[in-house]
């Protein structure tokens, strides 16, 4: 069991400009959820995918769009891109509907410059 | 608005003896809360969670401790060990709602 993968690990990218990242769930599980985790900062929730739809949202503005395929993946797409998008972008797969924990991707790192 | 709320940014102990980090939150209508351990260059990993019918669940060195009335959390490690040094997260329901996190070292 490869647990959650995402890609890429590190990015740069400058002001103005898209980005996407990309996460693959631990096999069994059906949700997606991403957290931006500033430095020192705990991951803040962005918004978290399931059966291809958005359930839940942060506080995060609409420049922060997502998508979940058949298979489950998911992307994060951050348009318009600002140095405060620099952080650490988290992705954690889990189970609809139960109370357990989420399993966590190992992060991309995004810089903008 | 921090609903969850670690206080201490970092904590060092010696080998050996107790590590307790502490959590707090707001949001009353919280019913799960999880505990995660973050090294560096890794994703967070689960270390042990409560829900809010229960006041302590032990698993092994790791108890974590919950007090609805004063909306608070704890987290004991004994004996603490140096591999447990990393930053601990505390997390609230479903969407987790993390706290700050808290760096502890673990002296040898």
């Amino acid at each position: 069991d490869a647990g959650v993968t995402q890609s890429p690990t590190h990015l740069i990218k400058t002001r103005g400009q898209q980005v996407t990242l990309r996460c693959s769930p631990k096999s069994g599980h059906d949700t997606v959820s991403w957290y931006q985790q500033a430095l020192g900062q705990g991951p803040q929730f962005i918004f978290q995918y399931y059966e291809e739809e958005e359930r839940q949202r942060g506080n995060f503005p609409d420049r922060f769009s997502g998508h979940q395929f058949p298979n489950y993946s998911s992307e994060l797409n951050v348009n318009a891109l600002l140095l405060g998008d620099s952080a650490l972008y988290l992705c954690a797969s889990s189970t609809v509907g139960s109370n357990t924990e989420a399993f966590f991707g190992q992060g991309t790192r995004l810089t903008v410059v | 608005d921090q609903q969850v709320k670690q206080n201490s940014p970092s904590l060092s102990v010696q080998e050996g003896r107790i590590s307790i980090l502490n959590c707090d939150y707001t949001n009353s209508m919280f019913d799960y809360f999880l505990w995660y351990k973050k090294y560096p260059a890794e994703g967070p990993t689960f270390l042990i969670s409560i829900s809010s019918i229960k006041d302590k669940n032990e698993d092994g060195r790791f108890t974590v401790f919950l007090n609805k009335s004063a909306k608070h959390l704890s987290l004991h490690i004994v004996p603490s060990q140096p591999g447990d040094s990393a930053v601990y997260f505390c997390a609230a329901s479903a969407k987790l709602v993390f706290g700050a996190g808290t760096i502890l070292r673990v002296k040898s």
